[in-house]
């Protein structure tokens, strides 16, 4: 199973910013945290990744609590073409996806 | 960086019939590459893993001899359905990482099986 739980869906106005939670409570102290996101009929697509500090690239940011048992990926400006399937995914000895969180961007 | 192909991007091939799939890495060496298949409106499903010049861990349930996987280079490795039936009809998605397990997944594609 895997180790994460998120929303099945959300929704978020175009140009504003989409805050997609995840829990991770038995997180262990040196897995990772992984955000994917997977477009229609498409390959997922890799987003951003953190241990324990806060992340940022150009895509989006990971903001990891203190406590490691929850995250947030961070999309500041969304567009339309950030509609897709968002998958949190804490790096085991295997690659777990869970349902992940169906975000919908509307104009 | 760190693009991934697949190919063929779809098939339709008749049930008895065997079909390959590949998965390059394009501008890496991947030392270890995963297998999933997605059925409609369903999560990815990790089928098995290979690193190069080894033989594939399959996942629980997954038919080692019917779902051969060969990684003979570090920017290829090859999935073949062997025998295929309706029931095998998915995407199948595969992705490459330098690392282990643990790295970053790069993802191909996708692949869409149909099997009539």
């Amino acid at each position: 199973d895997a180790k994460t739980t998120q929303p099945p869906s959300m929704d978020c106005a175009e140009g504003r910013a989409a805050n997609l939670p995840c829990n991770h409570s038995t997180i262990s102290g040196n897995e990772y945290v992984y955000w994917y996101r997977q477009i229609h009929s498409q390959g997922p697509q890799y987003i951003i990744h953190g241990l324990k500090n806060n992340e940022t690239n150009e895509m989006a940011s990971l903001i990891i609590t203190e406590d490691r048992k929850s995250s947030t990926l961070i999309l500041p400006h969304a567009t339309l073409r950030d509609t897709a399937v968002y998958y949190c995914i804490v790096e085991d000895f295997k690659t777990i996806f869970g349902a992940g969180t169906r975000l919908f961007v509307k104009a | 960086g760190a693009v991934v192909s697949q190919h063929p991007s779809w098939v339709i091939c008749k049930s008895g019939t065997s079909v390959k799939i590949e998965c390059r890495s394009l501008d890496f060496q991947a030392t270890t590459m995963f297998w999933y298949r997605q059925f409609p409106k369903q999560s990815l499903m990790l089928m098995a893993t290979s690193n190069e010049g080894s033989k594939a861990t399959y996942e629980q349930g997954v038919e080692k001899d019917k779902f051969l996987i060969n990684h003979a280079s570090l920017t290829l490795s090859t999935l073949t359905v062997t025998s295929a039936h309706p029931e095998d009809s998915s995407f199948y998605i595969c992705s490459a990482s330098s690392g282990t397990y643990t790295d970053t997944q790069y993802f191909g594609p996708g692949t869409r099986l149909t099997v009539l």
